[in-house]
């Protein structure tokens, strides 16, 4: 049982844009969600991280969204830059911190 | 100089041998970690050591044995390899997880273990 999803596999965006990368979760216990980044041959590496009991916390060109109502969180890169390209995998935790499957996101000139 | 480092980054090996993976961190941290990416890219926590006591210890076969000789090493030895346990493992720390602990891991680059 999956509790925490990301649906898309993959995000193409143009340099310059907003991209969002979205994600699921089912376990309304969750206490934290965190976003990390991971470039190939490499481990993921933090990125930004929400409590539970926040909607929103940015840092930079990084934004995150918690809608708890729906279980979901966004983030949101403004502007996007070519060397963000990676797989950005979703997290949360209770005891222990529970990973999405990723969406690996392309920033082409 | 590398936080998180662990060896060997790649393995071959033949079906229903015996392979070691270890780990090393120079964090301070007090909690360390392996994680499982299979051919799917899901990443699965598999154990969890804190001040070399285990912690979590997910459905993972017998097979598989971490052993923790101090808080700053945790190694994975993997007995009677099989074909599924072809993977990337990871290797993780972090500060102990209290009240408050946020989730944040610091990773190895992870080793890559191809059973033929």
């Amino acid at each position: 049982d999956q509790q925490v999803k990301q649906n898309s596999p993959s995000l193409s965006v143009q340099e310059g844009r907003i991209s969002i990368l979205n994600c699921d979760y089912t376990n309304s216990m969750f206490d934290y969600f965190l976003w990390y980044k991971k470039y190939p041959a490499e481990g993921p590496t933090f990125l930004i991280s929400i409590s539970s009991i926040k909607d929103k916390n940015e840092d930079g060109r990084f934004t995150v969204f918690l809608n708890k109502s729906a279980k979901h969180l966004s983030l949101h890169i403004v502007p996007s830059q070519p060397g963000d390209s990676a797989v950005y995998f979703c997290a949360a935790t209770t005891d222990k911190l529970i990973f999405g499957t990723g969406t690996r996101l392309q920033v082409f000139p | 100089d590398t936080a998180v480092s662990q060896t060997p980054k790649y393995l071959v090996t033949q079906m229903g041998n015996d392979k070691s993976i270890k780990c090393e961190q120079n964090l301070g941290h007090d909690t360390m970690y392996w994680y499982k990416q299979d051919s799917k890219k899901f990443l699965k926590i598999m154990f969890s050591y804190n001040n070399k006591e285990l912690i979590i210890n997910e459905t993972v076969p017998n097979r598989f044995s971490p052993k923790s000789p101090d808080k700053a090493h945790l190694n994975l030895h993997i007995n009677s390899l099989e074909l599924g346990d072809s993977a990337v493992y990871f290797c993780a720390s972090s500060q102990e997880r209290r009240t408050g602990w946020t989730g944040e891991l610091f990773f190895g680059e992870g080793s890559r273990l191809t059973v033929l």
